[in-house]
């Protein structure tokens, strides 16, 4: 069964720093990763996803993931941190029931002024 | 504009008193999920559906049901609520292959008293 963890529950960087929000996986097959965003009292935007074409991700909001197998990991990051990307940020893959997202818990960024 | 629309947005409820909550999607797709959203457990899949007249039991099923009697349309019924059912719901939907990527819609934040 595939599942993924997310490290961290919460993290913190300064505004122009660099963010960068942890996701491994664990898949028996070729994976499909993705990453959501969640904004305050909205439902999920899609951010970007791995299909097994490239593995360096861009998405929107200037993100983008690297995918990693070696390291089973698809980290996801952004070069400069603007205050408009305070959320909860997802990741998942595909493996639920018929297809569906098996989620990670979550990581609350917060940006500091 | 493509979307999937939930109703209600909120909703709060006293233990067993049976409710529904909609969701439609407007992309003709054939795969429908709900989920539920709970702090510190990200999102775990409650029910899915492939396509009219087939749905299938995900991670969290007890307690609810579903139904699909039209291609746009997959209610979530809560027969006899219970405060543990106390949740953030989203429906979501995609063409037929989760590598395509979800839709989401905005969510209904259920309390159960």
């Amino acid at each position: 069964a595939q599942s993924v963890t997310q490290l961290g529950s919460h993290v913190s960087v300064s505004e122009g720093a660099l963010v960068l929000l942890r996701c491994n996986y664990s898949s028996s097959v070729p994976p499909y990763l993705f990453w959501y965003v969640q904004y305050p009292n909205q439902g999920l935007q899609l951010l970007l996803k791995y299909t097994s074409a490239a593995t360096l991700v861009k998405g929107i909001n200037g993100f983008e993931a690297e995918f990693k197998k070696s390291e089973t990991s698809f980290h996801l990051t952004k070069p400069s941190a603007h205050m408009s990307d305070a959320a909860e940020y997802f990741c998942a893959v595909l493996g639920g029931g018929a297809d569906g997202l098996t989620f990670g818990k979550g990581t609350h960024l917060i940006i500091q002024p | 504009e493509a979307q999937v629309t939930q109703n209600p947005r909120y909703l709060i409820t006293v233990t067993g008193k049976k409710l529904t909550v909609t969701c439609s999607q407007n992309m003709n797709h054939e795969y429908m999920s709900w989920y539920r959203q709970d702090p510190g457990l990200g999102l775990r899949q409650i029910y899915y559906s492939m396509n009219v007249e087939v749905t299938d039991k995900g991670d969290v099923p007890e307690g609810y049901k579903v139904s699909r009697k039209e291609k746009r349309n997959f209610p979530l019924i809560l027969e006899s609520p219970s405060p543990n059912q106390t949740s953030l719901y989203f429906c979501a939907s995609t063409p037929g292959q989760g590598a395509l990527g979800y839709t989401f819609g905005s969510g209904t934040r259920l309390t159960v008293v």
